[in-house]
């Protein structure tokens, strides 16, 4: 899936469970993403960073926080304020933030509550 | 505010006919666009973007798209189709504030019968 690495493939969390979602890249891309996946309903961003050091909210971002201290990392912690975290959680990166580029994607990783 | 539409939830077509996948969009100014398809469980792959340019763009797996502006479209087609098509396709759209996020449409489920 184009250099990006998302761990683990499922995961499960308990109520009042914080957990994290892996995302790894060694494409030597500037910019990553984390986007949701629930079905019928496309895929909606959570978070996005630019650069190392610097994120920004998405559409979705209440919930779920991020960090971006190397640039080839950006892991997603799910916390117990996301009441409803059951969906496929998608990772990507592009080379930069320009209009014209491409995202890679990683495989993903489905979080379930139990 | 950018958005894009995919009118349909389900194509079925048999294999070997020609398929269209259909994606409305909206934007303010120039519209950057993308194809992208996933299969069961798995990340999105790239297929075609339009920039600029011929308002045919060719792709991988030997998809193609036609831009039409009047339309406001980006109709995703092959001229044969094979059951190994069968996926879940995504058009998407730039955001227009150039941080090099992807708007998504809800996605169209494809599929092809032998």
């Amino acid at each position: 899936d184009g250099g990006i690495t998302q761990s683990p493939k499922y995961l499960f969390r308990k109520e009042g469970q914080n957990v994290t979602l892996s995302c790894e890249q060694n494409l030597n891309h500037d910019a990553m993403y984390w986007y949701r996946q629930d079905p019928g309903q496309g895929l909606r961003l959570i978070y996005y960073s630019q650069i190392v050091n610097d994120f920004q909210k998405g559409d979705i971002a209440e919930g779920y926080s991020v960090s971006r201290e190397k640039k080839e990392s950006f892991p997603l912690t799910v916390t117990s304020a996301q009441k409803n975290p059951t969906a496929f959680y998608l990772c990507a990166s592009s080379i930069h933030k320009g209009a014209n580029e491409k995202l890679f994607f990683g495989s993903g990783t489905q979080l379930s509550v139990l | 505010a950018q958005s894009v539409a995919q009118p349909e939830d389900q194509v079925n077509v048999a294999e070997g006919n020609p398929l269209t996948v259909k994606c409305t969009y909206s934007v303010s100014g120039n519209p950057y666009l993308f194809w992208y398809v996933q299969y069961p469980n798995r990340g999105l792959q790239f297929l075609l973007k339009y920039i600029t340019g011929d308002n045919l763009v060719k792709g991988s797996y030997g998809f193609e798209a036609e831009f039409n502006k009047s339309q406001t479209s980006f109709h995703l087609k092959k001229p044969s189709a094979l059951v190994s098509d069968s996926a879940l396709y995504f058009c998407a759209v730039r955001d227009a504030s150039n941080t090099g996020k992807l708007i998504f449409g809800q996605g169209t489920t494809l599929q092809v019968k032998p």
